[in-house]
């Protein structure tokens, strides 16, 4: 089964602060990178899904780009607010038909 | 519009009881997901279907088995709860593969407390 790791576990910010988290992947094989939000009892909602190397979204003050040669995608943030507190997972196919989630990074913005 | 619905969003249950979880969706969605959610693992995929009539093995298979009769629903069993499987559970649904760069559409989760 693929390995998708997260880095950090989780961030400590204050309101008006960028920040950037990391999502690692293995490059060989690779079909998408998945990013998804999600807010305690919440369902988690997509961001961004990513399939060419090079590959940048942005929606809002998030943005997200991708390397699929390094594999390595990363969520960046730009002046956080309080309602940007959530965890952040990246996921990405294992075979055709899996998504395999890594351990998200846990995002807490202090007003 | 509903998206995805899981039932039920709470339960307990007693070590050795059986229970089914519930999802369904109007989205007309081929592909289904069962996860489950615990504390530092992250989102870990239980069973997956492909189409109505299929299921497939995730990450975690052992102790639930699966159903999808309909095209709209996805059932997840446990025949026999351990306190193992006290975790939150996350019944998701795509229109085409994952592979494809489509995303998946997630209910709003159910709490399992196995005692």
């Amino acid at each position: 089964i693929l390995n998708v790791e997260q880095s950090p576990q989780s961030l400590h910010v204050q309101e008006g602060d960028s920040t950037n988290f990391t999502c690692s992947f293995p490059s060989s094989n690779f079909y998408a990178l998945h990013w998804y939000r999600w807010e305690t009892a919440k369902s988690p909602e997509a961001l961004f899904v990513m399939t060419l190397n090079g590959d940048e979204k942005k929606k809002g003050r998030i943005s997200a780009t991708l390397n699929t040669k390094e594999g390595y995608s990363y969520l960046y943030i730009k002046g956080s607010q309080p309602e940007d507190s959530a965890t952040y997972l990246c996921a990405s196919p294992y075979n055709t038909d899996k998504l395999i989630f890594g351990t998200g990074t846990r995002l807490q913005v202090f007003p | 519009n509903a998206g995805v619905t899981q039932t039920p969003k709470f339960r307990v249950l007693k070590t050795g009881q059986s229970m089914t979880l519930l999802c369904a969706q109007d989205m007309n969605h081929e592909y289904m997901y069962w996860y489950r959610q615990d504390p530092g693992m992250g989102l870990r995929l239980i069973h997956y279907s492909v189409g109505e009539g299929t299921t497939a093995k995730g990450e975690v298979p052992d102790g639930y088995n699966v159903s999808r009769l309909k095209k709209q629903n996805f059932l997840l069993g446990l025949e026999s709860a351990a306190p193992s499987q006290t975790s939150v559970y996350f019944c998701a649904s795509s229109y085409l593969p994952v592979y494809s760069g489509n995303t998946i559409y997630f209910g709003e989760g159910s709490w399992l407390t196995v005692v």
